[in-house]
């Protein structure tokens, strides 16, 4: 199985200012027809996960431009330009490029 | 597109785990329902998908205890595990792929 590691594991943000996690693969996250399956979601506090970004970069219907994901490979980065109170939950990174499907270990996010 | 689900939330060591989650505002075509679950404090685990025709792809882990079916007169998929442990105590969640999920169901397995 793919393993995901995700750092930091939790994150105190000053609202306004920008954030970032990384998510690193112990294998290519690239598929053999050239896309790379690298996904982000938040789960805020008591709610089931909502998809952020699909696809390395590609921002999910109804997300805020405030989210944007980037890298390649194995190492990859969700960056927050902006933290809102709305923001706070734990961000889980998951790999959809071979079966069983696997998460990171999340990074709690908290607003200072 | 909306999903709800239902099942037994409290259930003894070996006995069986189902679950059924409901599509609304959704054609079964063409996509991958699934289920995951997460223990309580931890991450989250893919158990399974099936599609239309009923095809399935299962986490090799849970793969002997786990069956999948779907109903698409009802718009319906379930979830059957066998053998519970208390390890198996988690929030399952039905989903449309990894981009929509249910509200989640807390299953808790105890004597």
């Amino acid at each position: 199985d793919i393993v995901l590691t995700q750092n930091p594991v939790s994150l105190s943000v000053t609202p306004g200012q920008p954030a970032s996690i990384s998510c690193k693969s112990s294998q290519s996250l690239v598929h053999g027809n050239g896309n790379t399956y690298l996904y982000w979601f938040l789960q805020r506090p008591g709610q089931s996960p909502q998809l952020l970004i699909y696809e390395v970069s590609r921002l999910f219907t109804g997300v805020s431009d405030r989210f944007s994901g980037s890298g390649s490979g194995t190492d990859f980065t969700l960056m927050i330009s902006r933290v809102e109170a709305e923001d706070v939950g734990v961000y889980y990174c998951m790999q959809g490029v071979s079966l069983p499907l696997t998460f990171g270990g999340g990074t709690r996010v908290d607003i200072e | 597109v909306q999903l709800q689900q239902w099942g037994a939330g409290l259930l003894k060591p070996s006995e069986t785990l189902s679950l059924t989650c409901a599509v609304y505002g959704e054609s079964f075509t063409d996509y991958y329902w699934s289920w995951f679950r997460q223990p309580p404090g931890k991450s989250l685990e893919w158990i399974g998908e099936i599609n239309q025709a009923a095809n399935t792809n299962k986490n090799p882990s849970l793969k002997s205890r786990v069956s999948l079916s779907i109903d698409t007169s009802k718009t319906q998929f379930s979830l059957m595990m066998t053998s519970l442990t208390a390890a198996d105590t988690a929030v399952y969640f039905c989903a449309k792929g990894v981009s929509r999920w249910g509200p989640g169901t807390l299953v808790v397995v105890s004597a």
